[in-house]
């Protein structure tokens, strides 16, 4: 099976530009979960999608959102970017009730927020 | 609060030692705990998984043990090669906010 991948895997965007990023999760996993990684915060929990459903969201700010879509791949979105921002975005997908909601992660997309 | 920890940002050890990485967690009860593995520049990768009622597991030169009464688990390399330097996660269920919260990692040098 194909892995999880993320685009685009390299970004560069300045303060108060918005971006998108894009995932497709491993074929047959409806779940795909969101995750920003920074050295000083390690990795924090964005947000889960199921059935193109949010299911739970981390301690974000209103202007990341995320959505799903029937195949279950998924878009993030963050509005009005901040310096703060830069970070690598991980996606994982995982299929519940198979493995325990092991996350299988893809390569990521590192943002630099200029 | 809830807090999850790993024992220290960096472990430097010998080829051939075995290392032992640390995961405490305060405040949370998980029925399970998982344990990746980071390169540089790449997403983590699912290592091994262990359950509450589980006390050990094993795989190849892994092996992971779970403590629910101390809140904590070890993860050893045994025989450690300079390929397995990288950086090491641990995971566990938030069960009250079904997620899976992420130590911060530790991460691991062997030098030959």
């Amino acid at each position: 099976k194909a892995g999880v991948t993320q685009t685009p895997r390299y970004l560069i965007k300045t303060r108060g530009q918005q971006v998108t990023l894009s995932c497709s999760p491993i074929s047959g996993h409806r779940s795909v979960s969101w995750y920003q990684q920074t050295p000083g915060q390690g990795l924090q929990f964005l947000f889960e999608y199921f059935s193109e459903t949010q299911r739970n969201k981390g301690n974000f700010p209103g202007r990341f959102s995320g959505r799903q879509f029937s195949n279950s791949r998924s878009e993030m979105n963050v509005s009005t970017l901040e310096l703060g921002d830069s970070a690598l975005y991980l996606c994982a997908s995982s299929s519940p009730g198979l493995g325990l909601d092991t996350q299988y992660f893809g390569p990521g997309t590192r943002l630099t927020v200029l | 609060s809830q807090k999850i920890e790993q024992n220290s940002e960096a472990l430097n050890i010998q080829e051939g030692k075995t290392a032992t990485l640390t995961c405490n967690y305060t405040n949370y009860s998980p029925a399970y705990l998982q344990w990746y593995r980071q390169d540089p520049g790449r997403g983590p990768v699912f290592l091994l998984l262990i359950r509450e009622n589980e006390k050990e597991k094993r795989k190849e030169r892994l092996k992971v043990t779970f403590d629910t009464t101390l809140k904590q688990s070890l993860f050893h390399i045994t025989a450690s090669q300079p390929a397995d330097s990288a950086t090491y996660l641990c995971a566990l269920e938030d069960s009250s906010a079904s997620k899976i919260i992420f130590g911060s990692g530790t991460r691991l040098s062997i030098r030959p």
